[in-house]
C-alpha cells in the first residue's frame, strides 16, 4: 500500500458525459501527478500540481482539467468523454517539488469505461 | 524529443535464470531515471532510480546502471522467483524548459516455477 488512494475504483459511463476522478496524496506530500495508462498509448503524464499551483503539463487533452485543493487532495476532470478516454488513470504523489530525482508513488488506479 | 525505448515483452523464465530487461533513453539534458514494477491490479511501485551518470541503482536483487556513454539503464536480476512476474517499466524524468516524466511501454515478465 503506498498510502495513496484514489476513488472511484471504477467508473462506467456514456460519450458525452463528464466525470470526476478524486486522489488522496500520501500525508505530507505537496506533489501530485496524474498519468493516463492505455493498450495503445502506455503510461503517459497528463499533469502534476504543487502545493495547489500546476507545475508540469503533459499530454492532457483540452477537455480534461485538474485541480489540487487546500487540503492537498486533487481531482482530474474529464468532459465530452469519448470512447477513446476509456483506461486506467493513475495518481502519484511525492514529497517535494516533483524535481527529477522525486520518488513517485503511486495510487491504485481509477478504472474508466467509456461506452 | 526525450523518449524511453525498453524490449518488447513477454519474456518468459524458468525460476532461477538471470534477467536482462533492455531500456534505453534519448534525453537533451540529464535525466534522472528509474525502474518501476506494476502487479497485477495494482499500481506502480519504484524498483531502484539512479539520478546522475555511473549510478548504480538496486533493491530486492535487482541492479541497473545509468551508462550516459551508452545511454541506457538495463534491469538485471541474477536469479528470478515467481513473485517477480510483474510489468516492468522504465523510465526518465527531466527538466527541460518544464520537468517531464516519460514512460517506456513496459514489459512483461513471467516466470515458470
Amino acid at each position: 500500500d503506498s498510502g495513496v488512494t484514489q476513488t472511484p475504483k471504477h467508473l462506467i459511463t456514456a460519450t458525452g458525459q463528464r466525470v470526476t476522478l478524486r486522489c488522496s496524496p500520501r500525508s505530507g506530500d505537496l506533489s501530485v501527478y496524474w498519468y493516463q495508462q492505455s493498450l495503445d498509448q502506455g503510461l503517459q503524464f497528463l499533469i502534476q500540481y504543487y502545493n495547489g499551483e500546476e507545475r508540469a503539463k503533459g499530454n492532457i487533452l483540452e477537455r480534461f482539467s485538474a485541480q489540487q485543493f487546500p487540503d492537498l487532495h486533487s481531482e482530474l476532470n474529464l468532459s465530452s468523454l469519448e470512447l477513446g478516454d476509456s483506461a486506467l488513470y493513475f495518481c502519484a504523489s511525492s514529497p517535494r517539488t516533483g524535481g527529477p530525482t522525486d520518488t513517485q508513488y503511486f495510487g491504485p488506479g481509477t478504472r474508466l469505461t467509456v461506452l | 524529443g526525450d523518449s524511453v525505448t525498453q524490449m518488447e515483452g513477454p519474456v518468459t523464465l524458468s525460476e532461477e535464470a538471470f534477467l536482462t530487461i533492455n531500456c534505453t533513453y534519448t534525453a537533451t539534458g540529464y535525466p534522472s531515471l528509474f525502474w518501476y514494477v506494476q502487479y497485477p491490479g495494482e499500481g506502480l511501485q519504484l524498483l531502484l532510480k539512479a539520478t546522475k551518470a555511473d549510478d548504480k541503482g538496486s533493491n530486492k536483487g535487482f541492479e541497473a546502471t545509468y551508462r550516459k556513454e551508452t545511454t541506457s539503464f538495463h534491469l538485471e536480476k541474477g536469479s528470478v522467483q515467481v513473485s517477480d512476474s510483474a510489468v516492468y517499466f522504465c523510465a526518465l524524468s527531466i527538466t527541460s524548459g518544464t520537468y517531464k516524466y516519460i514512460f517506456g511501454t513496459g514489459t512483461r515478465l513471467k516466470v515458470l516455477a
